[in-house]
């Protein structure tokens, strides 16, 4: 049992490169979020899975899409990035449950330098 | 809207000694608050959650939150502190949308030998 990996661990961009993080789980949760670190700001919420085929926006979505075409996958694709895309970048997942007081497993997180 | 704010960047605890990372909240409705903890390179890991209940909330690795509802806060105790307890904590509340994370900026504990 791998509970949610991440791929790559590290990337470099050039500024108008594009590329796609992956996200897996083996843990058939129906939930799957997006989220980017920065120094001093927390987490914050990119785009969020709430089942296969479905997505939804949080709140940084600018410059980033999504897909769920899998249910135990979820991917970040950047189609044109910039310097303020430097980030590191977690995937988490959760089950669903009605009463919606989940909790989540994260990955271990992707490194993306855009120079 | 809602918000979490951890007032504090970091905390500097001696071993031994008891130690608190303060979490205050701002939601619609009823909260739902969670504390996870980031070691350097690694990802968010749960340490407990309030739902309901016990204004006292007991977590993994000896750390407890207590719930005050009228200062709408959710601070992170630990009776004795252990080096190995230095890493980043993260603050969350589960918004009216159940679908959404709010997390706070985080603070660092140091704990000293």
């Amino acid at each position: 049992n791998a509970g949610v990996t991440q791929t790559p661990k590290f990337r470099v961009l050039k500024t108008g490169q594009s590329m796609t993080l992956l996200c897996a789980q083996d843990m058939n949760h129906e939930y799957m979020y997006w989220y980017r670190q920065d120094p001093g700001m927390g987490l914050r919420l990119i785009h969020y899975s709430v089942g296969e085929g479905t997505t939804a926006k949080g709140e940084v979505p600018d410059g980033y899409n999504v897909s769920r075409l899998k249910k135990q996958n979820f991917l970040l694709g950047l189609e044109s990035a910039a310097p303020s895309q430097t980030s590191v970048y977690f995937c988490a997942s959760s089950y669903r449950q009605t009463s919606g007081l989940d909790t989540q497993y994260f990955g271990p997180g992707t490194r993306l330098t855009v120079l | 809207a809602q918000s979490v704010a951890q007032p504090e960047d970091q905390v500097n605890v001696a071993e031994g000694n008891p130690l608190t990372v303060k979490c205050t909240y701002s939601v619609s409705g009823n909260p739902y608050l969670f504390w996870y903890v980031q070691y350097p390179n690694r990802g968010l890991q749960f340490l407990l959650k309030y739902i309901t209940g016990d204004n006292l909330v007991k977590g993994s690795y000896g750390f407890e939150a207590e719930f005050n509802k009228s200062q709408t806060s959710f601070h992170l105790k630990k009776p004795s502190a252990l080096v190995s307890d230095s890493a980043l904590y993260f603050c969350a509340v589960r918004g009216y949308n159940f679908n959404k994370f709010y997390f706070g900026s985080g603070t660092k504990l140091n704990v000293k030998p």
